[in-house]
């Protein structure tokens, strides 16, 4: 099955430095590559997501990019800030039989951002 | 207006005993899925239902029984509950894949103490 390993584990930067988390996956036949933010006690909140017939993706401070041959994709998050505190999840999936699939996840950044 | 709700937020019991978890979602989604989050933060998909039937079952000890009385709703019921079963539980839902909107929409999570 797919193994998503994500690196680092805890990071910690100063308001205003950017972040840049990374991870890699197994399955070449993966297509789906979302990330989601998971705050204090509330459960993971997509976004941004990246599929395989792209390179890279943004959404103002957060870019996603994706290297299919390599197989790594990495977030970053550019201007901190401390409400960008949280644990980020990166994942995979491909698609499965009859339109269903799971995602498997990495293990989790703890990104701690100071004022 | 909560589009994936759970109930209970919490939940402490003692061993052996046999609990049951809540989920809505109101985002008119066919897949709904449950996920254990362990203390480390790893999470890992359980099960998965579309339409009220299962379609994924990751492994889960047999004392873990899923029950979908409508694609609204996933309810999960733990018997002879172990030390081992603490952790946070989260229901999520979602279109399949094939509509390209494939985004999970997680719940608040249900935090489950064994004692």
């Amino acid at each position: 099955g797919e193994n998503v390993e994500q690196h680092p584990s805890t990071l910690s930067v100063q308001e205003g430095d950017s972040a840049v988390i990374k991870c890699t996956y197994s399955d070449s036949a993966s297509n789906y590559f979302p990330w989601y933010k998971q705050e204090l006690g509330k459960g993971p909140q997509l976004i941004i997501d990246i599929r395989s017939n792209v390179g890279e993706k943004k959404d103002q401070r957060i870019a996603v990019t994706l290297n299919k041959t390599a197989k790594h994709f990495s977030l970053h998050i550019t201007e901190t800030q401390p409400e960008d505190s949280a644990v980020y999840f990166c994942a995979a999936r491909k698609d499965g039989n009859s339109g269903y699939s799971t995602l498997t996840f990495g293990k989790g950044t703890m990104l701690l951002v100071s004022p | 207006d909560t589009a994936v709700s759970q109930t209970p937020k919490y939940l402490v019991t003692q061993m052996g005993n046999d609990k049951s978890i809540k989920c809505e979602q109101n985002l008119g989604h066919d897949t709904m899925y449950w996920y254990k989050q362990d203390s480390k933060k790893f999470l890992k998909i359980m099960f998965s239902y579309n339409n009220k039937e299962l379609i994924i079952n990751e492994t889960v000890p047999n004392r873990f029984s899923p029950k979908s009385p409508d694609k609204a709703h996933l309810n999960l019921h733990i018997n002879s509950l172990e030390l081992g079963d603490s952790a946070v539980y989260f229901c999520a839902s979602s279109r399949k894949w094939t509509s390209g909107r494939e985004t999970q929409y997680f719940g608040p999570g249900t935090r489950l103490l064994v004692l």
